[in-house]
């Protein structure tokens, strides 16, 4: 089975632009999450997605925002960009209502770099 | 809400010796909990996860952890570390919706030879 991939991995923006960030889904998975990771710390909930509907949300402004495709796939994207969203963005799928569920499969990660 | 503290931002340890990661959460609901590894410039790989039923957990390569509901502990355990074993530790918990994990700060597991 494949993994969950994001792109791109590094990416660097200067402040107050937009960047679009990008996962596929573990195959089978109909649920995705971003988590926000800061260097030196534990990951921070942003958002979650199931059925191309925002599932829940962190405490994150509304310039993040997301979407879920059809075929599972997600972005995050993030308007205006501020210097304290340099960070590892992680993308996380699931399997929603199956009994095993509760095991996220996580991305590598994009690094995000704002200058 | 929910929240986790992981004690000891640095665990070290020489090879061979036994592993110890704490992690105390705080939860109003019946807690869902994980620790996941993050090796260098990599995302998070699930270790374990404690969701109902038998309390002493176990996961991949060779790791282990106890739910011990009294004292609001998941710690983690490894009998022997390996070199291959240093790496980024988080603890995490949920609730049963499973909508969000909270993860805490961290420990970084360093082993030596």
């Amino acid at each position: 089975e494949t993994g969950v991939t994001q792109s791109p991995t590094h990416l660097i923006k200067t402040r107050g632009q937009q960047v679009t960030l990008r996962c596929s889904s573990q195959s089978g998975h109909n649920t995705v999450s971003w988590y926000q990771q800061a260097l030196g710390q534990g990951p921070q909930f942003i958002f979650q997605y199931y059925r191309e509907e925002e599932n829940g949300r962190g405490n994150f402004p509304p310039r993040f925002s997301g979407l879920q495709f059809p075929n599972y796939s997600s972005e995050l994207n993030v308007n205006a960009l501020e210097l304290d969203d340099s960070a590892l963005y992680l993308c996380a799928s699931s399997h929603q209502r199956t009994e095993n569920n509760y095991g996220y499969t996580f991305g590598s990660g994009t690094r995000l770099t704002v200058v | 809400a929910q929240s986790v503290t992981q004690l000891g931002s640095h665990v070290s340890v020489s090879e061979g010796a036994l592993v110890l990661l704490r992690c105390n959460y705080s939860s109003s609901v019946p807690p869902y909990l994980f620790w996941y590894v993050q090796y260098p410039n990599q995302g998070l790989q699930l270790l374990l996860k404690y969701t109902t039923g038998a309390t002493l957990v176990k996961g991949i390569n060779g790791f282990e952890a106890e739910f011990k509901k009294s004292e609001t502990s998941f710690h983690l355990t490894k009998p022997s570390a390996h070199m291959s074993d240093a790496a980024e530790y988080f603890c995490a918990v949920s609730d049963q919706s499973f909508q969000k994990l909270v993860f805490g700060t961290g420990t970084r597991l360093l082993v030596s030879p």
